[in-house]
């Protein structure tokens, strides 16, 4: 089975800050991964497919990189609405999430 | 505008059975594969089970394989997740989830708790 070790598992950021979260496969997974976000007692909403596509409707402050075993998901500037639970999740083949990183407020 | 909603689930006792059903609309059910995500109390995101739109393929986390079936009624717009000797480890919120064509998930209901306790 495929794992995906995402990281860190708390940010603590500011509004206005550029913010990285990785993701990394334990094989090699293609482009075949999503980033969703999700903010407490709601589902969770994809906003990156095929590791670097924005879903209609995210603001473009989004951005997916990566391929193969190494992705990340980069906010160039954190607004309020940000502060939320982010997901990585490969779906080559089976299907597996990372364990998630909670962005909070510094 | 696409609607998935959950329904199912309740307190059981460990070793007892629920049958969730997720009530599909809003687009053509038959086309999509269908998955469960579990999600325990203050925890991330699992994946349980997948199935694919016409019902020929299925797939589960290894924790559940033996336990846990999942199917859909096509005629019904209807996606289930039969759970069979339940455990306390699957004390979870289960969200109902539609893949796109292409495998990520685009849509997802709201969730049914599922509570497995004595």
């Amino acid at each position: 089975d495929i794992q995906m070790t995402q990281s860190p598992s708390t940010l603590s950021a500011s509004v206005g800050d550029r913010v990285t979260i990785t993701c990394r496969a334990s094989q090699s997974i293609s482009i075949w991964l999503a980033w969703y976000q999700q903010k407490p007692g709601k589902a969770p909403k994809v906003l990156i497919y095929e590791a670097s596509s924005l879903e209609s409707g995210v603001p473009p402050r989004f951005s997916g990189s990566g391929s193969g075993t190494e992705f990340s998901l980069t906010i160039s500037s954190l607004q309020p609405d940000d502060f939320a639970t982010y997901y990585c999740q490969q779906y080559n083949g089976y299907s597996t999430f990372g364990q998630g990183t909670k962005v909070e407020i510094k | 505008e696409v609607q998935l909603l959950e329904s199912g689930g309740g307190l059981v006792r460990p070793g007892g059975s629920l049958r969730l059903s997720c009530a599909a609309s809003g687009f053509t059910f038959s086309s999509y594969a269908m998955s469960w995500v579990r999600q325990a109390p203050g925890k991330g995101l699992e994946w349980v089970s997948a199935l694919s739109g016409r019902g020929g393929s299925t797939y589960y986390v290894d924790s559940v394989k033996g336990r846990f079936t999942i199917s859909r009624d096509n005629s019904r717009n209807t996606l289930y997740l039969q759970m069979n000797s339940l455990r306390a480890e699957d004390t979870a919120l289960y969200y109902c989830a539609k893949r796109s064509g292409r495998g990520w998930i685009d849509n997802w209901g709201q969730g049914t708790l599922v509570t497995v306790s004595s």
